[in-house]
């Protein structure tokens, strides 16, 4: 697998559920960060968390980082149909500090 | 909040022409990159740049591709001969180092 393939790739859910996004990643890492992506626009950096922490929170999102596994999650909760886009993960790798993009989680959220 | 700022936000160009895309970074922030997404794939990395260099590259950043901080605050990437495969969305990104990046809205390139 690649560095950084999201799981699953779609995902539909309805407003008021939780959407579960899953992101794994083979080499160390500095950090993952979590980035959202409305259809054609600008990716919009949503959380960060770096590689000695395992979880993170804010507002409707919480993060999970597992370096063991190699993998992390995000978890959106209570969501509203303004929640769909596309979900990337990112890992920031070595000094050069760039950041290498998984495939991404398209959310529908329904109402 | 501060803002990364791209120009244009969509440009046409016919093959073989040059292109200068064109950024405007966060003013304190001290390492620069473009990245791309051509239609439906992942962003990719292109290039970094940080004290006035570049620090990495991509295999993508061939010698088509060249960037430029031609004042304090602008940031430029230029495609000297542009082929079909460079239609893509071009994004800028600044960051301080070692946390999160604030990305550009992106320019779309389009090659006809």
């Amino acid at each position: 697998s690649q560095q950084g393939e999201e799981d699953p790739q779609a995902l539909s859910i309805q407003e008021g559920e939780n959407a579960t996004m899953n992101c794994s990643y083979k080499t160390s890492i500095n950090n993952l960060q979590w980035y959202r992506q409305n259809s054609g626009r600008g990716l919009v950096h949503l959380i960060l968390i770096r590689s000695n922490e395992r979880e993170k929170h804010s507002g409707r999102l919480r993060v999970t980082l597992d370096t063991s596994k190699k993998s992390s999650s995000l978890l959106i909760t209570a969501s509203r149909a303004a929640d769909t886009a596309s979900y990337f993960c990112a890992t920031e790798t070595g000094t050069a500090s760039k950041l290498t993009f998984g495939t991404g989680t398209r959310l529908q959220v329904t109402l | 909040e501060p803002e990364v700022t791209q120009t244009p936000s969509h440009q046409v160009t016919q093959m073989g022409q040059e292109v200068i895309l064109r950024c405007v970074p966060i003013s304190n922030h001290l390492y620069f990159y473009w990245y791309r997404q051509i239609l439906g794939q992942k962003v990719e990395f292109l290039v970094s740049f940080y004290n006035n260099e570049i620090s990495e590259k991509s295999e993508i950043f061939d010698d088509q591709f060249s960037v430029e901080r031609p004042d304090g605050s602008n940031f430029t990437l230029k495609i000297r001969s542009t082929k079909l495969e460079d239609s893509a969305m071009y994004f800028c990104a600044s960051s301080v180092g070692g946390g999160g990046y604030t990305f550009g809205s992106g320019t779309r390139l389009t090659v006809v």
